[in-house]
């Protein structure tokens, strides 16, 4: 089947632990996307990559960090940095045929990431 | 910060009734599109309206979009309570670089 798989589904990070969401498409698009999402709210970007080796900051970046070594994998590390972890995380996908806005996104189902 | 702000944040109505949720946003955009969540999922794609169109129509959805006044609603008629989810519009601005920015969503619950 085609989609977005996001592991784990859960995840608990201790204090000073880096810990890393992964995030992998087999629909062939050029574009990946990294969400935040917190309690009762709405998406908050943190990162996208429109094309391997390349990616630019969203609008939350401090305190994560990202890669695009392959075209199929967006893997995200919440770092120490990152003093309140504890959210859901989205990633997604999309061509860009029409453009980075025109396109929609395709979701994974999400990694619920909490604090010990 | 946010580009779409919905309104109302929770609404609940009875199944066969009309639910209708709207989207205002700040700056110009190219398209504004909707999403639906289901509680600990992902998001699902609805549909995506274009900044010529004025409305679009997808089976028991209605979306319309007004630039003059920044705003767009979702209606969905008859509901079900297989609706019962999160709405969300997005928004792709014309100066974000390519960025598709959401709002903080519409809690539906239909009740049976």
């Amino acid at each position: 089947d085609g989609g977005i798989t996001q592991s784990p589904k859960y995840l608990f990070r201790k204090e000073g632990q880096n810990v890393t969401l992964s995030c992998e498409q087999n629909l062939n698009h050029d574009a990946m996307y990294w969400y935040r999402q917190d309690p009762g709210q709405g998406l908050r970007l943190i990162y996208y990559s429109q094309i391997v080796n390349d990616f630019q900051k969203g609008d939350i970046a401090e305190g994560y960090s990202v890669s695009r070594e392959k075209k199929e994998s967006f893997p995200l590390t919440v770092t120490s940095a990152q003093k309140n972890p504890t959210a859901f995380y989205l990633c997604a996908s999309s061509l860009l045929t029409g453009g980075p806005t025109n396109e929609k996104l395709f979701f994974g189902s999400g990694t619920q990431l909490s604090v010990l | 910060s946010q580009q779409g702000e919905e309104d109302p944040q929770a609404l609940s109505i009875q199944e066969g009734e009309n639910a209708t949720m709207n989207c205002s946003y700040k700056t110009s955009i190219n398209n504004l599109q909707w999403y639906r969540q289901n509680s600990g999922r992902g998001l699902v794609h609805l549909i995506l309206i274009r900044s010529n169109e004025r409305e679009k129509h997808s089976g028991r959805l209605r979306v319309t979009l007004d630039t003059s006044k920044k705003s767009s609603s979702l209606l969905i008629t008859a509901s079900r309570a297989a609706d019962t989810a999160s709405y969300f519009c997005a928004t792709g601005p014309y100066n974000q670089g390519g960025k598709l920015i959401f709002g903080q969503g519409t809690e539906l619950s239909v009740k049976p």
